[in-house]
């Protein structure tokens, strides 16, 4: 079953605004996530990861927030531009295994 | 990602038709996936594979089978094809001995069984 789920299915953010998605993992042994973006017709593309022994990452335009307490992900996308239009996907691996386990995906749609 | 590539990007076919989608990579490594997506649901697992002699089964196997032809190879075929098969199809590598799994996707297949 899911382990991994999202708060919200849609989110829909004014351009320039600051955008936030939420994850919830169940598994106390997930010791790596990652979050990836699809664009329509497009496979998963690698945005950001972070390890079970760090609580923030930061790239380009995008931080990830992990809070092992509440077993709480969320990705933040500051500036959204109209390229960030997709389907985001948290995914988790457990016990440095073979196997990711993905949520199931929050649609970002960025309006003029 | 356009060092992992599969082919053919879009199939129809008929249910009971032996079906089968091909994955090809040039980043090298090991490890391969093959992945299905369906509408409002994440990625699923279907199998995977360590290196061309190591084959297993991931979450959702039944009615698939794979042939990892090299390492840079792995297909994932359907005996005999049927409707709930309908999905996107992904292929994804990872490179071996790391302990963090990060994958890299292929562009995907769109399968329609009817």
């Amino acid at each position: 079953g899911e382990s991994v789920g999202l708060h919200l299915p849609t989110l829909s953010v004014q351009e320039g605004d600051n955008s936030i998605i939420n994850c919830a993992y169940s598994n106390s042994a997930s010791d790596y996530f990652i979050w990836y973006k699809q664009e329509s017709g497009k496979g998963p593309q690698f945005i950001i990861d972070i390890r079970s022994n760090m609580d923030k990452r930061q790239g380009q335009r995008v931080t990830v927030l992990l809070n092992k307490t509440v077993k709480h992900l969320s990705l933040q996308i500051a500036a959204t531009q109209p390229g960030d239009s997709a389907v985001y996907f948290c995914a988790e691996n457990i016990n440095s295994g073979y196997a990711l386990n993905f949520g199931k995906g929050t649609s970002l749609l960025v309006t003029p | 990602d356009a060092d992992v590539t599969q082919t053919p990007r879009n199939r129809i076919t008929k249910t009971g038709k032996r079906i089968m989608l091909e994955c090809s990579q040039t980043k090298g490594h090991d490890r391969m996936y093959w992945y299905r997506q369906d509408p409002g649901l994440g990625l699923r697992l279907i199998y995977y594979s360590f290196d061309v002699k190591d084959i297993n089964k991931g979450e959702i196997s039944d009615g698939y089978s794979v042939s990892r032809q090299a390492q840079a190879k792995f297909s994932l075929s359907l005996e005999s094809a049927i409707p709930n098969q309908t999905a996107l199809y992904f292929c994804a590598t990872s490179e071996t001995g790391s302990s963090y799994n990060e994958q890299f996707f292929g562009p995907g297949t769109r399968l329609t069984v009817l």
